[in-house]
């Protein structure tokens, strides 16, 4: 099955500084890749996602890469709030017409990291 | 839109009862309901896949008489933890996938703590 290996596990940085978390996984198929912000208590919340036939997305102050050769992927958060501290999960799925069967769907989730910013 | 539900959000209850958890999917049809279980400082460990209709796929390791799931209608699964223990404490969530969702998008419910006594 598919395994994600998230790092740094924890990650502090000031207000203003650039934020950066990297996930790798393990099989070939996964082709779908979104990042989830959970704050204390709450469920977690999508803030982006990328599929496999690009290699770059943004959405304001946030962005996501991916390199499909090397099974990796990462989450850039610019100009950090103190708003922003939560623990960011990835993850990684297969969708789509080729995809099938029991794996169809099921989100593998990485470790988390923890996310501090101070003001 | 896609907002998701679960009721309750926190529930206490003593060792050998059962608790039964709501997801609803309050503004959209969902064919597919996801139930997850996160222990503290953990991340989401995905406990079964529940398809309307049919019965419920679980993950290796997870026992389906014990966590029984019933996906009744396109807006409603249900959780049921027969027999807690305190091993069973812990936050579980579920996610909800759209009848029309081209892509994999999950929206999540906002969780429910259980803490068996």
């Amino acid at each position: 099955g598919e395994n994600v290996e998230q790092h740094p596990s924890t990650l502090s940085v000031q207000e203003g500084d650039s934020a950066v978390i990297k996930c790798t996984y393990s099989d070939s198929a996964s082709n779908y890749f979104p990042w989830y912000k959970q704050e204390l208590g709450k469920g977690p919340q999508l803030i982006i996602d990328i599929r496999s036939n690009v290699g770059e997305k943004k959405d304001q102050r946030i962005a996501v890469t991916l390199n499909k050769t090397a099974k990796h992927f990462s989450l850039h958060i610019t100009e950090t709030q103190p708003e922003d501290s939560a623990v960011y999960f990835c993850a990684a799925s297969q969708v789509g017409d080729n995809a099938g069967g029991t794996s169809y769907g099921k989100l593998t989730f990485g470790q988390g990291t923890i996310l501090t910013v101070h003001p | 839109g896609a907002v998701v539900s679960q009721h309750p959000s926190w529930v206490i209850c003593k060792s050998g009862t059962s608790v039964k958890i709501e997801c609803r999917s309050l503004d959209f049809q969902a064919t597919t309901m996801f139930w997850y279980r996160q222990f503290p400082k953990q991340s989401l460990m995905l406990m079964a896949t529940s398809n309307e209709g049919s019965k419920a796929t679980y993950e290796q390791g997870v026992e389906k008489d014990k966590f029984l799931i019933n996906h009744a209608s396109l807006t409603l699964s249900t959780l049921t933890v027969t027999s807690a223990h305190p091993e069973d404490s812990s936050f579980y969530i579920c996610s909800a996938r759209a009848l029309t969702s081209a892509v994999n998008e999950q929206f999540f419910g906002p969780g429910t703590r259980l803490t068996v006594l």
